[in-house]
Formats: C-alpha cells, sequence, structure tokens
C-alpha cells in the first residue's frame, strides 16, 4: 500500500534559523512529487514539482529536492511569513493527476 | 482567472438536513477533485473527476455522499442526511491533468 509520512510534524524556529521538512514514501513508479504549502483558513498553495532523483527547485527562502525514496523542503533563513502547514503529494504513474497529500508539517517561525 | 470558486464559504446546518456544497474550477482545466479536511485526519481527497467523469470515488466516506460534475464548469458535493460529524473544512481543487491543482478559499460545514 503506498504511504506518505512527513516529518516532523511540528516544527518551531527561530528567525533566520534555517531548517528542512521532509516527505519520505513508499510508492510504486513515483512519477513526480508535489509540494503545497497552507495557511491558516485557506486552500494549500502550490509551491513546486519535482519530476526526477536529483532534481532541486528554489524559491525565495524555500528548496525542494527529490531522491528515490523521500523529498526534503529546506527552508533558509526563515522569516515570520514562512510560517505554514507544508503539505507532499507523490504521483504515481497508476495514481498521476489523483493528489493524495501527507499529513503535513506545522512550521511556526518566530522573530 | 478568478481561480477556483466555491461556494459557500461558511455553512452550518442541523443534523439531519441536506447540503449543497458548489465549486467552479478554472476555467479550461479538465480534473477536478473534492478534499475533506479535519484536524484529526488531514487532508483527504473524496472524489477525483476528469473531462467531467468521476474516476476515483473511494475516499467518499459513506453513501450519504454524492458528487457530481454536469459540466465542466461546475461541480457539487451533497451531503444527505448530514451528521455531526460531517464537520470539516472542503476544499475543491482544479488542475490540467498532471500538472499542479489548484485549491478553493474552502466551504467550512459546521453540522450542529
Amino acid at each position: 500500500e503506498d504511504q506518505v509520512t512527513q516529518s516532523p510534524e511540528a516544527l518551531r524556529l527561530q528567525e533566520g534559523e534555517s531548517s528542512s521538512l521532509n516527505c519520505s514514501y513508499t510508492v510504486s513508479g513515483l512519477r513526480g512529487l508535489f509540494w503545497y504549502r497552507q495557511d491558516p483558513g485557506k486552500g494549500p498553495e502550490f509551491l513546486f514539482t519535482l519530476y526526477s532523483a536529483g532534481e532541486e527547485k528554489e524559491k525565495e527562502r524555500l528548496k525542494a529536492t527529490l531522491t528515490k525514496k523521500e523529498s526534503f523542503l529546506h527552508i533558509t533563513a526563515p522569516k515570520p511569513e514562512d510560517s505554514a502547514t507544508y503539505l507532499c503529494a507523490p504521483g504515481t504513474t497508476d495514481s498521476w493527476g489523483k493528489f493524495q497529500f501527507g499529513a503535513g508539517t506545522q512550521v511556526v517561525v518566530t522573530p | 482567472d478568478a481561480g477556483v470558486i466555491q461556494s459557500p464559504r461558511h455553512e452550518v446546518t442541523e443534523m439531519g438536513q441536506e447540503v449543497t456544497l458548489r465549486c467552479k474550477p478554472i476555467s479550461g482545466h479538465n480534473s477536478l477533485f473534492w478534499y475533506r479536511q479535519t484536524m484529526m485526519r488531514g487532508l483527504e481527497l473524496l472524489i477525483y473527476f476528469n473531462n467531467n467523469v468521476p474516476i476515483d470515488d473511494s475516499g467518499m466516506p459513506e453513501d450519504r455522499f454524492s458528487a457530481k460534475m454536469p459540466n465542466a464548469s461546475f461541480s457539487t458535493l451533497k451531503i444527505q442526511p448530514s451528521e455531526p460529524r460531517d464537520s470539516a473544512v472542503y476544499f475543491c481543487a482544479s488542475s490540467l491533468t498532471g500538472r499542479e491543482a489548484f485549491f478553493g478559499q474552502g466551504t467550512r460545514l459546521t453540522v450542529v
């Protein structure tokens, strides 16, 4: 059975304190992996799609990387506005186009 | 484009009543998703349409839940009869198949 695990469940950072979030998966036929952020009271917002092991993508203070078994979202020198829940969704050949998300990592960045 | 539009934003109803949630996807998108989000279960995929056809409804919790997509610009999620445990935020999302999905603002449903 396909599984997606995100860790840690919650992360509290001081402003400027870099850290990484993990999305690990046991899926067959990984075709791509999506990262989203969700602010309280809002729908998830797309961040990145990664398609192959070794691929990296960056957006402001965020960098996403992908291996065969997991993906990392690195937050460099975070600011309070980076506080959100970060969600990942791996897509497989069989489920391509259907987004099933992990439980998410709640990040709080304090000034 | 205005993005994915959901209505209503908030719904409070009594147990046993019928509830209908509405979604207008982004024009040109051919995939549509309904999700339910709770603290306990996170973001759950309920049903997935492609080209207006339900492809996977394995996430629909019970027969009390039904979803339709009569055309490319409109979808509904209906709960009949509603129960307190259906209280959650319901999201609709749309995409071009295989591309990133865009989410609406959600409908917060409270069943009392």
